[in-house]
């Protein structure tokens, strides 16, 4: 069975930073491109970053660049976001994704709630 | 810019059909796009991918009542047969040049 669960999901105050994981499991990690989506509240979809298979491209939203470094590790088939420099409209639902060239596996988010 | 438009609601009865539509910005009208379903307080769940030739790849589990379909630069979603759980927040989502993008999304009530 195939999953992806979120962690590290925290109340941080602005100008803080927090480290997301995804550990992934039942697909072999290591041949996707893993990405960052967030939902603020009330609001839809919203892609943020993205890492290839090995690692060693990424690309981030304008909203987060030089704020926000995805990485992963594949010999522990986990993902990474470190969130630096929070500010209030960073607050969402942050959801990893696993995309082939086929297919894509949702995890079920993590709350990052940015406030004072 | 790459940019995906939708609609931001639209409605069906029971047991009918809708065709869902989003559209590619100008001078993207090849791209691939995937469809992805959010049920209420749900993440998402992927449900196709629609290449540019027409063909679509399913996910696991997808019902053939979901179905993907092409014209120029729109990409449709056609959902028959309509149920209760197919009320739900609908997304398309391409991938351009160092970048992901995301429709508005479209909210579907089955009456």
């Amino acid at each position: 069975e195939v999953q992806l669960v979120e962690s590290g999901g925290d109340l941080v105050q602005p100008g803080g930073s927090l480290r997301l994981s995804c550990a992934a499991s039942g697909f072999t990690f290591s041949s996707y491109w893993m990405h960052w989506v967030r939902q603020a509240p009330g609001k839809g979809l919203v892609w943020v970053s993205h890492v290839n298979s090995d690692g060693s491209s990424t690309s981030y939203a304008d909203s987060v660049k030089g704020r926000f470094t995805i990485s992963r590790d594949n010999a522990k088939n986990t993902l990474y976001l470190q969130m630096n420099s929070l500010r209030a409209e960073d607050t969402a639902v942050y959801y990893c994704a696993a995309q082939s060239s086929s297919r894509v596996f949702w995890g079920q988010g993590t709350l990052v709630t940015v406030s004072s | 810019q790459l940019v995906l438009t939708q609609s931001p609601s639209a409605s069906a009865s029971l047991g009918a059909s809708v065709k869902l539509t989003c559209t590619l910005s100008s001078g993207h009208s090849s791209y691939a796009i995937a469809w992805h379903q959010q049920q209420p307080e749900k993440g998402p769940r992927y449900l196709m991918k629609l290449n540019s030739d027409g063909s679509h790849s399913k996910g696991d589990g997808i019902p053939d009542r979901f179905s993907g379909s092409r014209s120029g630069a729109e990409r449709y979603l056609t959902i028959s047969s309509l149920q209760s759980e197919d009320e739900a927040d609908y997304y398309c989502q391409t991938w351009g040049t160092g970048l992901g993008v995301f429709g508005g999304g479209t909210k579907l009530t089955v009456l």
